[in-house]
């Protein structure tokens, strides 16, 4: 049963450290992005690949927050330095994303707790 | 990308059907119809997702109006393990690779 698989499930980390959530996409899908969910915003797309490409980071902070795809099985979303405000649950999905209009698949997501 | 309104809540009794409706008055006319839902605790999974016709499978239904300003999810038979926030999504089929997820409607089923 293919699914996406995110580490780790859990962090908490002190304000000002770098924190890197990694996600295994499902094998074959071209698509990967990453989502934010807190209480007041909902979820809110941060980043999305196409093929490995980033085509959009626009909703991330540029300064502390940098995703890439080091390869088709590895995606990665890293926070330098993080703060409090970003605490929040980190999702990654993945799809085989074209004009039909494909679904995306979800990871478990990343729970992350900045003190 | 154009905007979808849904009710923030809505409840229903176990073994009964629920419609939750979805507004998206601006949709244009390369939009797809997506749903989505969120279990507690649980990445969103997905649902359905329709052009033009009403569609069908195993988990719901999708009825799309005439002029494509709302839309329908209906689940035929609501279980306790259909409680979930239940969000409605337009995506561009010639330029959109996103989900924009809105705020949803939260399902509350009752046994």
């Amino acid at each position: 049963d293919a699914r996406v698989t995110q580490t780790p499930r859990h962090k908490v980390t002190e304000m000002g450290q770098e924190v890197t959530m990694r996600c295994q996409p499902i094998l074959g899908h071209n698509t990967v992005f990453w989502y934010r969910q807190t209480m007041m915003q909902g979820l809110e797309l941060l980043a999305y690949f196409r093929n490995r490409a980033p085509l959009d980071d626009s909703g991330m902070p540029k300064d502390r927050f940098s995703a890439e795809m080091p390869d088709a099985t590895l995606a990665t979303l890293k926070i330098q330095p993080s703060e409090p405000r970003d605490s929040a649950v980190y999702f990654c999905a993945s799809g085989l994303i074209g004009t039909s209009g494909t679904e995306a698949f979800f990871g478990q997501g990343t729970r992350l707790t900045v003190v | 990308d154009a905007k979808t309104t849904q009710p923030n809540s809505m409840e229903s009794n176990e073994e009964e059907p629920v419609h939750l409706p979805c507004n998206h008055s601006t949709i244009s006319g390369t939009d797809y119809i997506h749903w989505y839902r969120q279990l507690p605790s649980q990445g969103p999974e997905y649902v359905i997702h329709g052009l033009t016709s009403n569609v069908n499978n195993r988990m719901a239904s999708l009825a799309i109006a005439e002029d494509r300003k709302s839309s329908t999810l209906i689940l035929h038979r609501a279980t306790l393990r259909d409680a979930a926030v239940y969000y409605c999504i337009l995506r561009d089929r010639n330029t959109g690779n996103q989900f924009y997820f809105g705020t949803g409607t939260s399902l509350t089923v009752i046994p």
